[in-house]
């Protein structure tokens, strides 16, 4: 499976763009880039993916590097309620068509005033 | 519309009692999956199920079971309870194929001593 790689921690003002780096050097051509979030001990929340172009949604943005070796998440403008966990996730595709997401240990985005 | 639902939120086992972790969804996913959660740790897959009458092992199956009589339901049976299974279970669904987004639940705090 692809290993991803993510910085333990990173701060981030109110109102200002969060931007979330994410290594996976190793993808391979057909397997997508997921990021969830977990607040506090919740389940984790979906927020986007993307296989080799860029994506937006109501959430957030994803940017993946042209040799899709890394990503960034792009949180536009955060807010404390965006205080969380963030996952990147390489997903493997299971016999039978279901998902396999390695989690890692993640990124802890605080948002502060 | 509920999404994924689990019980019990909480649970308190002595080490070599059985219990079921329960999970339905009402989405008509055929896609579910169990998940461990471990302090300072990502999600690990316990098992998964991509229809009903099917199921397989993920990465850390060993000392649970499953079975999928039904596509809303997906119980995770812990037969004979160790301490190093204390940890929060979360169940999550999805449809398939394999890119759709998951929805997790809750999740169940178990504690084992």
């Amino acid at each position: 499976d692809a290993k991803t790689t993510q910085p333990p921690s990173m701060d981030c003002a109110e109102g200002r763009a969060a931007n979330l780096p994410c290594n996976h050097s190793t993808i391979s051509g057909n397997e997508y880039v997921y990021w969830y979030r977990q607040i506090h001990s919740q389940g984790p929340q979906y927020i986007i993916h993307g296989l080799k172009n860029n994506e937006t949604n109501e959430m957030a943005s994803l940017i993946i590097t042209e040799d899709r070796k890394s990503s960034t998440l792009i949180l536009p403008h955060a807010t404390l309620r965006d205080t969380a966990v963030y996952y990147c996730i390489v997903r493997v595709v299971l016999t039978g068509g279901g998902n396999k997401l390695t989690f890692g240990t993640g990124t802890q985005l605080k948002v502060e005033l | 519309n509920a999404g994924v639902t689990q019980t019990p939120k909480f649970q308190v086992l002595k080490t070599g009692q059985s219990m079921t972790l329960q999970c339905a969804q009402d989405m008509n996913h055929e896609y579910m999956s169990w998940y461990r959660q471990d302090p300072g740790m990502g999600l690990r897959l316990i098992h998964y199920s991509v229809g009903a009458g099917i199921t397989d092992q993920g990465e850390v199956p060993n000392g649970y079971n499953v079975s999928r009589s039904t596509t809303e339901d997906f119980p995770l049976r812990l037969l004979s309870a160790a301490p190093s299974q204390t940890s929060v279970y979360f169940c999550a669904s999805s449809r398939v194929p394999a890119n759709e987004k998951l929805f997790f639940g809750s999740g169940t705090q178990l504690s084992v001593l």
